[in-house]
């Protein structure tokens, strides 16, 4: 049974263009979570997304960001006109259950905004 | 706002000797805490976890141990290893879905 798995693992953008990171939850999981992780800091939490339903975006900031969790296929979170504070790691998460104790963590996309 | 920090970022031990690794909370409200590992360039790995009607809890060479009168975590390691060396983070959760970390403690584990 594979674990959480996202793509690309590396990502390089340019200031101002859009990127798109994607994560698959372990297989039966229908709640994915996404942190964001700047260098030598926590782990800050960004969304929570069951099937088609955006639960919680408390962390979420309000212009830029959006997350999708669709029916079908990976959650995708999408980041549009990257600024260089974008760099950072984000990392993906998914359960079974709501209220989960904890949650298996995917390794994560590097994104470097250049 | 309420947070989750670390009183060390930094922690070197000898190989083979006990190391505590501690964390403090603000959160009363907080009634699950967890212990990750997270090694360079991969995510966070589950350690160990404990409810709040608990204050101490065993694994395989890890303890927490847990004080809510003092609202302090720790997280002890016995006979580490040089695979022990990783970032520590706890993280605790207040009855919502969210985890909210803390900054982290770096552990090397000196040969």
């Amino acid at each position: 049974n594979a674990g959480v798995m996202q793509n690309p693992r590396h990502l390089v953008r340019r200031r101002g263009q859009e990127a798109r990171l994607r994560c698959s939850p372990m297989k039966g999981h229908s709640h994915v979570y996404w942190y964001r992780q700047l260098p030598e800091e926590g782990l800050k939490f960004m969304v929570y997304l069951q099937k088609e339903n955006i639960i919680d975006e408390s962390g979420m900031p309000k212009e830029r960001f959006s997350a999708e969790f669709p029916k079908e296929g990976p959650s995708i979170l999408r980041i549009q006109q990257v600024v260089r504070g974008d760099s950072a790691a984000y990392f993906c998460a998914s359960s079974q259950l709501a209220g989960a104790q904890g949650y298996t963590f995917g390794s994560g996309t590097r994104l470097t905004v250049v | 706002g309420e947070s989750v920090g670390l009183h060390l970022p930094t922690l070197s031990v000898q190989e083979g000797d006990n190391s505590i690794i501690n964390c403090a909370y603000s959160n009363s409200a907080s009634d699950y805490f967890i212990w990750y590992k997270q090694e360079s360039g991969k995510g966070p790995q589950f350690i160990i976890d404990i409810r709040s009607n608990m204050d101490k809890r065993q694994g395989q060479r890890v303890t927490v141990l847990l004080n809510k009168t003092v609202k302090h975590l720790s997280l002890q390691i016995a006979a580490t290893q040089p695979g022990d060396s990783a970032v520590y983070f706890c993280a605790e959760k207040d009855g919502n879905e969210k985890l909210t970390f803390g900054t982290g403690t770096r552990l090397t584990i000196i040969p």
